[in-house]
């Protein structure tokens, strides 16, 4: 499953399959991003990160992806789990800015 | 220890009470942060410590006001709050300077303001 269009904040994949969460960022001068997990009623959990000098990285069933020139950021997780249903935020940091600036986020359901 | 510690995990106040969020790391960060997160909105950034300095403040209103005593905490005073400042608030840290690595988030107070 994925999200085409970054305007649909939810997303909804059989248990097994693999997702993709896509994320514009807004700032070419954004050096370093992060994706992070959300449960409800959880402040948001590091999944994983890439510098700007980086096309893709890898962790444990997860994958970022990043295109600097459509200013495009996405994640992959494979083999979706049921524990994997949570909110899903892309943040950006800004050269030189000490912050991170959020995207608005997409909810991942997992489906038995 | 890789964690950030916020307390308490809720609290209900009456809009002309005074109380203060505290959050704690050990993690030898020197920058801090407060968020503000309403229902399936992102987090807001509200304020920066860098090396226990301020570094910025996102226009927040007055009866906010953030203090950072050392480097392993992070205080946010309330008073006077309205409804709509109801949210979860979140505190993070990461290393200072540069690219922001090990950015970690704490679970967050659930404030609710009546």
């Amino acid at each position: 499953g994925e999200n085409v269009g970054l305007h649909l904040p939810t997303l909804s994949v059989q248990e097994g399959d693999n997702s993709i969460i896509n994320c514009a960022y807004s700032n070419s001068a954004s050096d370093y991003f992060i994706w992070y997990k959300q449960e409800s009623g959880k402040g948001p959990q590091f999944i994983i990160d890439i510098r700007s000098n980086m096309d893709k990285r890898q962790g444990q069933r997860v994958t970022v992806l990043l295109n600097k020139t459509v200013k495009h950021l996405s994640l992959q997780i494979a083999a979706t789990q049921p524990g994997d249903s949570a909110v899903y935020f892309c943040a950006e940091n800004i050269q030189g800015a000490q912050k991170l600036v959020f995207g608005q986020g997409t909810r991942l359901t997992i489906n038995p | 220890d890789t964690e950030v510690t916020q307390t308490p995990k809720h609290l209900v106040m009456g809009m002309t009470n005074k109380k203060s969020l505290k959050c704690e790391q050990h993690m030898g960060h020197r920058a801090m942060y407060w968020y503000k997160q309403k229902a399936k909105k992102p987090p807001e950034l509200m304020f920066v410590y860098s090396y226990e300095k301020l570094s910025i403040n996102e226009s927040v209103p007055s009866r906010f006001s953030p203090e950072c005593p050392n480097s392993s905490l992070l205080n946010l005073h309330l008073h006077a709050l309205q409804p709509e400042d109801s949210a979860l608030y979140l505190c993070a840290s990461s290393q200072a300077g540069g690219q922001l690595y090990g950015y970690t988030f704490g679970s967050g107070t659930r404030l609710t303001v009546v």
